[in-house]
Formats: structure tokens, C-alpha cells, sequence
């Protein structure tokens, strides 16, 4: 079936340095990648969508010059948490969507990065 | 605009009780449903999907109908097990995305 790679799983780093979380669709060409943030016991809340060899679309306040999104191939897509701070610790989860029919058309999430900025 | 309403929790069930979470939703044209399950430090599973009007998606043991008269999905167990412990999210799929419900975390004891 289909599968996304996500990771690190788990990252800590301090206060204005900048993180890379890498997501990988390891079995299917991902057309579509999508980048959600998880608030403790809130639901997911979409950052952007990226389509392969284009810019990410960015959701209302979203700063995208601090959540950089790469998306430079169809397996592979890059979040990239930029001078980082506390209230930047989150789960982020990404999402991939191929093309065409059955189990790769739809949204595989990955399992998830644990971010927490000290 | 299109949105998912989920019942609140958290719900705290006896092993072997039945479990309904229920779930409506507002969107135009003919969306398709998810459940989806996260369990505790990990990303999301499909759980089932349903994606036409009468649909019953099933898995595991749960299943949900897709309500187009009432605008529902909601979801049901006959039995649940400590195993299903987790956050379950309705969702529903948007011109080219996913809207989530708020999630509602189960929690199962022996």
C-alpha cells in the first residue's frame, strides 16, 4: 500500500536555530504533499499544500517565510522550521496524495515529528 | 464553506461497551468521508471511508454510514478493547484537501 516516511520522529534544538523535518513517499509519486501542526488535544490545522516543482500555498497566518516548504521532486518534501522558538514546539505531521486511482489518490499521513524548541 | 462537527470527548468506556462518535458535517457537493485514528506519538491511520451517499465503511470492527438526508458519519463499535485507545477524527475531503473534526480521544479500561 501506499506509505509516507516521515522524519526525525522526535527533535529538540534550542532557541533560533532551524529544523528540517523530511517527508518521504517511498512507494508512489506524492502529486500533492500537505503540512499540518497538532496542537496538544486539538485537531490538525493545515499549514500548506505544495505541489511538486511549484510554490507551497500557505494557509491564513501561516508565515511562510518562517515555515519553508520544499517540495523538489515527487517523493520528497522538506518543512523547514526556521529560527526557531518555544511556542513553535508541535507535532507536525505531513500528508501525501498521488495521482490517478485507488490507495495512492488518497491522503497517506506520516507518523509524525515532535518538535520541541528549548 | 465546508466543515466537520465532532462529538467532544474525551469518552471513557468499559471494555466490551459499544461506542458511537458522532460526527456531522456541512459541505457543498458530494464529499467523501474518513475516520481516521491516531494513536498516542503517531501520525494518522485511514480507519474506513465511505464516498457516496448510503456508503458504509467498515474496519477493525468499526463502521460508519454515509448519511447524505441527515449530513452524518457517525462512528460505532459493538465492542471495544483497550487496543483502541486513541484520538479518532472525522474528516472530510474539501476541493483539494482534508477538513478534520476537533478529534475525540477514547480511552478503553479493562
Amino acid at each position: 500500500g501506499a506509505v509516507v516516511s516521515q522524519h526525525p520522529s522526535r527533535v529538540i534544538c534550542k532557541s533560533g536555530t532551524s529544523v528540517k523535518i523530511e517527508c518521504r513517499s517511498l512507494d508512489f509519486q506524492a502529486t500533492t504533499m500537505f503540512w499540518y501542526r497538532q496542537f496538544p488535544k486539538q485537531s490538525l490545522m493545515l499549514m500548506a499544500t505544495s505541489n511538486e516543482g511549484s510554490k507551497a500555498t500557505y494557509e491564513q497566518g501561516v508565515e511562510k517565510d518562517k515555515f519553508l516548504i520544499n517540495h523538489a521532486s515527487l517523493t520528497l518534501s522538506t518543512l523547514t522550521v526556521t529560527s526557531a522558538h518555544p511556542e513553535d514546539s508541535s507535532f507536525y505531521i505531513c500528508s501525501a496524495r498521488g495521482s490517478g486511482g485507488g490507495e495512492r489518490s488518497g491522503y497517506t499521513f506520516g507518523s509524525g515529528t515532535r518538535l520541541t524548541v528549548v | 464553506g465546508d466543515s466537520v462537527t465532532q462529538m467532544e470527548g474525551p469518552v471513557t468506556l468499559s471494555e466490551e461497551a459499544f461506542l458511537t462518535i458522532n460526527c456531522t458535517y456541512t459541505a457543498t457537493g458530494y464529499p467523501s468521508l474518513f475516520w481516521y485514528v491516531q494513536y498516542p506519538g503517531e501520525g494518522l491511520q485511514l480507519l474506513l471511508k465511505a464516498t457516496k451517499a448510503d456508503d458504509k465503511g467498515s474496519n477493525k470492527g468499526f463502521e460508519a454510514t454515509y448519511r447524505k438526508e441527515t449530513t452524518s458519519f457517525h462512528l460505532e463499535k459493538g465492542s471495544v478493547q483497550v487496543s483502541d485507545s486513541a484520538v479518532y477524527f472525522c474528516a472530510l475531503t474539501g476541493a483539494n484537501n482534508l477538513f478534520f473534526g476537533t478529534g475525540t480521544r477514547l480511552t478503553v479500561i479493562p
